[in-house]
């Protein structure tokens, strides 16, 4: 998968560690966004960046912390999570944010909170 | 307020059968609906959608239909095959452009 990458893979950390999923496009796309894939809840967007601006922060925990330096990467600081932050992450990308446009998903980063 | 409900949650079907997923959709603003595929390991992939204007889309053995009257659209697969088997999520967009996602339904092919 070249389109959209993302790592690491999989992380376990514990609720006091700090560390960071990055996410990297190479689409051209302006637009990326951070979603949440728990066992049994539909994808939930977490952040959305639109021309690396935010424009969507769908009400996620501070501990949650998004950066965009520039249209192609994307990440995600963790601090003091909590187990059920445990989930797939998904990053992905779309030509813009909004309107009738396919987003285009990396693999995930499988988290797993000690 | 906007909300996309997808049934069955879970689906078997016999290879070679055909198998059949719904969602409902609230937002009649709605006017992009897409099919996306999961597959174990891998984040979802687009694999049809369809816009407002057209009732049916086909591509191969997946086609997609769309009720705009009713605010329902329905995922088609024909000829199933092993491959098949994945996790599928419908999706619409509500009034502010964002996309939201049914629940998926886990689509099992059986021998």
């Amino acid at each position: 998968e070249t389109g959209v990458t993302q790592t690491p893979r999989h992380l376990v950390m514990g609720m006091t560690n700090k560390k960071s999923l990055k996410c990297e496009q190479h689409l051209g796309h302006n637009a990326m966004y951070w979603y949440k894939q728990s066992a049994k809840k539909p994808l939930e967007l977490m952040f959305v960046y639109n021309f690396k601006e935010q424009t969507e922060n769908n009400s996620v925990p501070s501990r949650f912390s998004p950066e965009c330096p520039n249209s192609s990467h994307l990440f995600l600081h963790l601090h003091t999570l909590q187990p059920e932050d445990s989930a797939l992450y998904l990053c992905a990308s779309s030509p813009i944010a909004g309107g009738p446009y396919e987003q285009y998903f990396g693999p995930g980063t499988r988290l797993t909170v000690t | 307020g906007e909300n996309v409900e997808q049934h069955p949650s879970t689906l078997s079907v016999q290879e070679g059968d055909s198998a059949v997923i719904k969602c409902t959709y609230s937002d009649s603003a709605s006017n992009y609906f897409p099919w996306y595929k999961q597959e174990l390991g891998k984040g979802p992939q687009l694999i049809i959608d369809i816009r407002s204007n057209v009732g049916e889309k086909k591509d191969q053995r997946i086609a997609v239909t769309l009720n705009k009257t009713a605010k329902h659209f329905s995922l088609h697969i024909t000829e199933t095959q092993p491959e098949d088997s994945a996790v599928y999520f419908c999706a619409a967009p509500n009034r502010d452009d964002k996309i939201i996602f049914g629940k998926g339904t886990r689509l099992h092919i059986l021998p």
